[in-house]
């Protein structure tokens, strides 16, 4: 069966330091993946989805970046954290073709203080 | 602008009891409306998934209802019980060649014993 894991649960940064959010999935190949941010009290927001290794394509512009080194791996980063940046994090993913399999991964809490 | 709205904000139902929670839409070309349950910092896990030509979708005590022509969706719970405690996100689907998601919001259930 396919699993999606997704770390740190929490993370409290400062200002000005970097970020990286990592997200595997297992039990799957070639699976589209995404980064979603869930500010407090708002809906999930898109950032960045992939459809392959190398390929990243990005919803807003921010001060965030993701990367896709290896199929099932997909990396949310950022060379200098604003307080902005504070929020619930999200991977999912779904395989191509398939309209109705997304799945989510358990979430990061990041605070950036 | 597709958009996803969700009534109440938030609801405080006594256990045992029923309740509905609303959705409307503006989301076009649509492909598909989900309903998810997120606990509280966790990642939202799908309850049922519906088609433009499916009305109605249960998931043991979650029923799920679709008005394609009045861009309205509902989420019935019965008998409620305190695990149901959570936020529901009505989330729909639209094809542009890559699908992507619309989230509401979120409903905040509390149920109280």
């Amino acid at each position: 069966s396919q699993t999606i894991h997704q770390w740190p649960a929490t993370l409290v940064q400062p200002v000005g330091s970097p970020l990286s959010l990592e997200c595997t999935v297992e039990g799957t190949s070639n699976p589209n993946l995404y980064w979603y941010r869930q500010a407090a009290g708002r809906g999930l927001q898109l950032l960045f989805y992939s459809v392959g290794i190398g390929q990243i394509s990005s919803e807003v512009p921010q001060n965030l970046s993701a990367s896709r080194p290896q199929d099932r791996q997909f990396i949310l980063s950022s060379k200098k954290l604003l307080l902005s940046d504070s929020g619930f994090y999200l991977c999912a993913w779904r395989s191509p073709g398939d309209g109705y399999g997304y799945t989510f991964g358990s979430g990061t809490r990041l605070t950036v203080v | 602008k597709n958009q996803v709205e969700q009534s109440p904000q938030s609801l405080i139902i006594l256990e045992g009891k029923n309740c509905t929670l609303q959705c409307n839409y503006t989301v076009s070309p649509f492909s598909n409306l989900r309903w998810y349950k997120q606990d509280t910092g966790r990642g939202p896990v799908s309850l049922t998934i519906m088609t433009f030509s499916e009305n109605t979708k249960s998931n043991g005590r979650y029923t799920a209802t679709l008005d394609a022509d009045t861009k309205q969706s509902s989420l019935h719970i019965t008998a409620s019980q305190l695990s149901d405690s959570a936020s529901y996100i009505c989330v729909v689907s639209w094809n542009t060649g890559f699908q992507k998601l619309v989230f509401g919001t979120g409903t905040r259930l509390l149920v109280s014993p």
